[in-house]
């Protein structure tokens, strides 16, 4: 039969916009999540990451929220440019138990970034 | 510092043969794990490998297996081969200490099944 594949959300803003990507995760034991971004022909590259006893952290033009009460995590890209253009998955674990090296991956968001 | 490496990055093989992919993680780094990546089902799980015992298995068919090395390289083998394996496979290594747990991805071999 035919394969469906994943219908991934997109997004696309104007270079120099602010760019949020939403991701919901499933696991409430999750205590460690990460953001990825993902070009074309290239392996997911680490963006930031945050722990579950915080809500906010902040790097070099990107911001990451956590929200454990609804299980929300967002990704703001400041000043979007060009070279933002990808791929972005978020990414779940939980460090301890049995879950050891097991990163738990979202479907992914198409970030376009139009000049 | 070099980044984890992968080989090969293109591969292409026929439904019923097998196929061993290599990762060698960043240097220092004693976990490895692997991901399948197909437009149908996204990234997922394959297994994990720290100081040569595997410690976390997906949920795969016993045709996928791996193993890792006492210098932590880590390999992958896929027997009997079918067209669904077709697929990016992905290697992380993570350095795994308290203050870390980021896994950091390698390019990726690209598996085609004919």
């Amino acid at each position: 039969g035919e394969s469906v594949g994943l219908h991934l959300p997109t997004l696309s803003v104007q270079e120099g916009d602010n760019s949020i990507i939403n991701c919901a995760y499933s696991n409430s034991a999750s205590d460690y999540f990460i953001w990825y971004k993902q070009e074309s022909g290239k392996g997911p590259q680490f963006i930031i990451d945050i722990r579950s006893n915080m809500d906010k952290r902040q790097g070099q033009r990107v911001t990451v929220l956590l929200n454990k009460t609804v299980k929300h995590l967002s990704l703001q890209i400041a000043a979007t440019q060009p070279g933002d253009s990808a791929v972005y998955f978020c990414a779940e674990t939980s460090r301890g138990g049995t879950s050891y090296g097991k990163l738990t991956f979202g479907q992914g968001t198409i970030l376009t970034v139009h000049p | 510092k070099a980044g984890v490496t992968q080989t090969p990055r293109y591969l292409i093989k026929t439904r019923g043969q097998q196929v061993t992919l290599s990762c060698s993680p960043i240097s220092g780094h004693r976990s490895v794990s692997w991901y399948q990546q197909t437009p149908g089902q996204g990234l997922q799980f394959l297994f994990e490998y720290f100081s040569e015992t595997q410690r976390n298995k997906g949920n795969f068919p016993g045709r996928f297996s791996g193993r890792q090395f006492s210098n932590s390289r880590s390999e992958m083998n896929v027997s009997t081969l079918e067209l669904g394996d077709s697929a990016l496979y992905l290697c992380a290594s993570n350095l795994e200490v308290p203050s870390t747990d980021t896994q950091y991805f390698g390019p990726g071999t690209r598996l085609t099944v004919l």
